[in-house]
């Protein structure tokens, strides 16, 4: 079974540039979450899609957004980039339900200039 | 403020021994606790889950244990193995809450000495 797949692994922009990052969540979870991964702050919840709605969303600017398609595949959008964005982004997938774990994919790292 | 904490950034174990992994957190309505274990370059891997129904759940080499009234649980891995030399995320759960949504402490990084 095919785990999470995050594309692309690696990325450089520079500030004030707009980023779209892709997952593709195992086969059979409809619930996609988002996380940012710095040194300072640890993993910190983005937002988390079940069935094409946002449920929840963390603390972060309305400069990051994201989708999920009917496939259940999730992007994510960074608009006006910020050098305190650089950061390990992470995705995590599960079935849906209460007490069940995530599963995450080995993320995106991204760099900016 | 930070709901999760893992006070100790590292952890040294001799290959063999027993690796004790501790996590505190403050909201009382988490209910499902999990751990995860981080390789450098690669996203966090499940280890171990435990409800809050329950106070100790096992699975292998590893063992969760939760105090509720404390509000602390704890990893056990027996024996240590120098590939289980990571970073240890400890993360909990508002399975209430309507969405799915990880609180996670900052991590301990396990070193195991061979």
């Amino acid at each position: 079974k095919a785990g999470v797949t995050q594309t692309p692994r690696y990325l450089i922009k520079t500030r004030g540039q707009q980023v779209t990052l892709s997952c593709s969540p195992i086969s059979g979870h409809r619930s996609v979450s988002w996380y940012q991964q710095t040194p300072g702050q640890g993993l910190q919840f983005l937002f988390e899609y079940f069935s094409e709605t946002q449920r929840n969303k963390g603390n972060f600017p309305g400069r990051f957004s994201g989708r999920q398609f009917s496939n259940s595949r999730s992007e994510m959008n960074v608009s006006t980039l910020e050098l305190g964005d650089s950061a390990l982004y992470l995705c995590a997938s599960s079935p849906g339900g209460s007490n069940q774990p995530q599963h995450f994919g080995d993320g995106t790292r991204l760099s900016i200039l | 403020d930070q709901q999760v904490k893992q006070n100790s950034p590292s952890l040294s174990v001799q290959e063999g021994r027993i690796s004790i992994l501790n996590c505190d957190y403050t909201n009382s309505m988490f209910d499902y606790f999990l751990w995860y274990k981080k390789y450098p370059a690669e996203g966090p891997t499940f280890l171990i889950s435990i409800s809050s129904i329950k106070d100790k759940n096992e699975d292998g080499r590893f063992t969760v244990f939760l105090n509720k009234s404390a509000k602390h649980l704890s990893l056990h891995i027996v024996p240590s193995q120098p590939g289980d030399s990571a970073v240890y995320f400890c993360a909990a759960f508002r399975s209430g809450a309507g969405s799915y949504q990880l609180t996670f402490g900052k991590g301990t990084k396990l070193s195991v000495i061979p």
